[in-house]
């Protein structure tokens, strides 16, 4: 079974613009959340989507947001980039219930340098 | 406030020896757990987990034990391989389905 997947693997952008990135989950996975990853941070909670709705938000400002497909695919969207948006973008995709043990598997990450 | 916190960011273990990986949590309520480990510009892979219910889950090399009165997991791999060098986060999972990361801790298993 596929893994989780992201695209693109790379980006750099400029302050000002905007990014987008997208992730596809395992099959059959319905909850796809989102994590940005930083030296001095560690891993933070964007936001969790299931079932096309979002269901949890993590502590960042309105300039970040996302959406779910009805295939469960994820885009994430950031507007206005700053340079500490600069950082590692992680998916993650839980099973098939809204269970809070189902584990969470990782795709490899989006890397985003903001110049 | 860092509700998961990993003291020690760096750990350096001789290969065969014991590895143990610390976690503080302050959220009690928090009821399940996870270890990922994660190599440079790779996602975290999933290591082990272990459900407040529970005081230890053992898997293969990698064991977890869990203290819920000192609010502490700890993350026990023997023996150390080289190959497990890589950086390793705990993370705690409640009601509110988000997981929160400590901030991790850099393991090297030297040959």
């Amino acid at each position: 079974k596929a893994g989780v997947t992201q695209t693109p693997r790379y980006l750099i952008k400029t302050r000002g613009q905007q990014v987008t990135l997208s992730c596809s989950p395992i099959s059959g996975h319905r909850s796809v959340s989102w994590y940005q990853q930083t030296p001095g941070q560690g891993l933070q909670f964007l936001f969790e989507y299931f079932s096309e709705t979002q269901r949890n938000k993590g502590n960042f400002p309105g300039r970040f947001s996302g959406r779910q497909f009805s295939n469960s695919r994820s885009e994430m969207n950031v507007s206005t980039l700053e340079l500490g948006d600069s950082a590692l973008y992680l998916c993650a995709s839980r099973g098939r219930t809204s269970g809070t043990t189902d584990t969470q598997y990782f795709g490899p990450g989006t890397r985003l340098t903001v110049l | 406030d860092q509700q998961v916190k990993q003291n020690s960011p760096s750990l350096s273990v001789q290969e065969g020896r014991i590895s143990i990986l610390n976690c503080d949590y302050t959220n009690s309520m928090f009821d399940y757990f996870l270890w990922y480990k994660k190599y440079p510009a790779e996602g975290p892979t999933f290591l082990i987990s272990i459900s407040s219910i529970k005081d230890k889950n053992e898997d293969g090399r990698f064991t977890v034990f869990l203290n819920k009165s000192a609010k502490h997991l700890s993350l026990h791999i023997v023996p150390s391989q080289p190959g497990d060098s890589a950086v390793y986060f705990c993370a705690a999972n409640g009601a509110t389905n988000k997981l929160i990361f400590g901030t991790g801790t850099l393991l090297a298993v030297q040959p």
